[in-house]
């Protein structure tokens, strides 16, 4: 079956620092999306990114179809920016099938 | 926004017992979604739907039942609810369009015991 794997499983940050977010694919997909989510709370769409690069702010997403892969890229972090990042990927049948995320801390 | 309303926030059951858990969402999303949320295992899917009446089985289904009544509403059910059925279930709605906006958006999940 699909499978989606993330790294690092958690990340250490301090305050302004910057940090890379990766998501692999096992099978080809049509299209992958980021959330975000706190501790204990709902899941947020932070990029809906089928190819190529998007950027809001700060956070930058680059997908590359063909090496069936995904980057999150977080400049200047804050101490808001701290929680769950979690990658998702659609291969068939208009359904996600999601990492198990990565946990970041940012201290000040 | 889209919006998608989950309830109840909190239940506790026992062993055996029976668990209803809704989902409504207010934008006429086409497709429906119960995930489960544990630690270690990220979010996985039980059932979606791509419209009323229609139910398609996702990858955790054993021991649950959905039905989808109208284009809004999605219930999620326990019958002979168990321990390992203790987890953060999350509802969401999705329009897929293929080139438009294909984002998957969530309910604030129902936190879910089950002694």
């Amino acid at each position: 079956g699909q499978q989606v794997q993330q790294s690092p499983t958690s990340l250490v940050l301090q305050e302004g620092e910057n940090a890379e977010l990766q998501c692999n694919f096992s099978t080809s997909l049509n299209s992958m999306q980021w959330f975000y989510q706190r501790p204990g709370g709902s899941l947020v769409s932070v990029f809906y990114n089928p190819s190529g690069t998007k950027q809001s702010g700060r956070l930058t997403s680059t997908t590359v179809i063909k090496e069936r892969r995904s980057s999150l890229h977080i400049s200047s972090s804050q101490i808001t920016d701290s929680g769950t990042y979690l990658c998702a990927m659609e291969g068939m049948g208009y359904k996600l099938t999601f990492g198990t995320g990565t946990s970041l801390l940012v201290d000040p | 926004e889209a919006a998608v309303t989950q309830s109840p926030r909190n239940k506790v059951t026992v062993t055996g017992g029976n668990v209803t858990l809704s989902c409504r969402q207010t934008n006429s999303h086409n497709y429906m979604y119960w995930y489960r949320q544990d630690t270690g295992h990220g979010l996985r899917l039980i059932h979606y739907s791509y419209g009323a009446g229609n139910l398609q089985i996702g990858d955790v289904p054993d021991g649950y039942k959905a039905t989808r009544t109208t284009q809004e509403d999605f219930f999620l059910l326990l019958e002979l609810a168990s321990p390992s059925q203790t987890s953060l279930y999350f509802c969401a709605s999705s329009e897929w369009d293929r080139g438009r906006d294909e984002r998957l958006f969530f309910g604030h999940g129902t936190k879910l015991s089950v002694l």
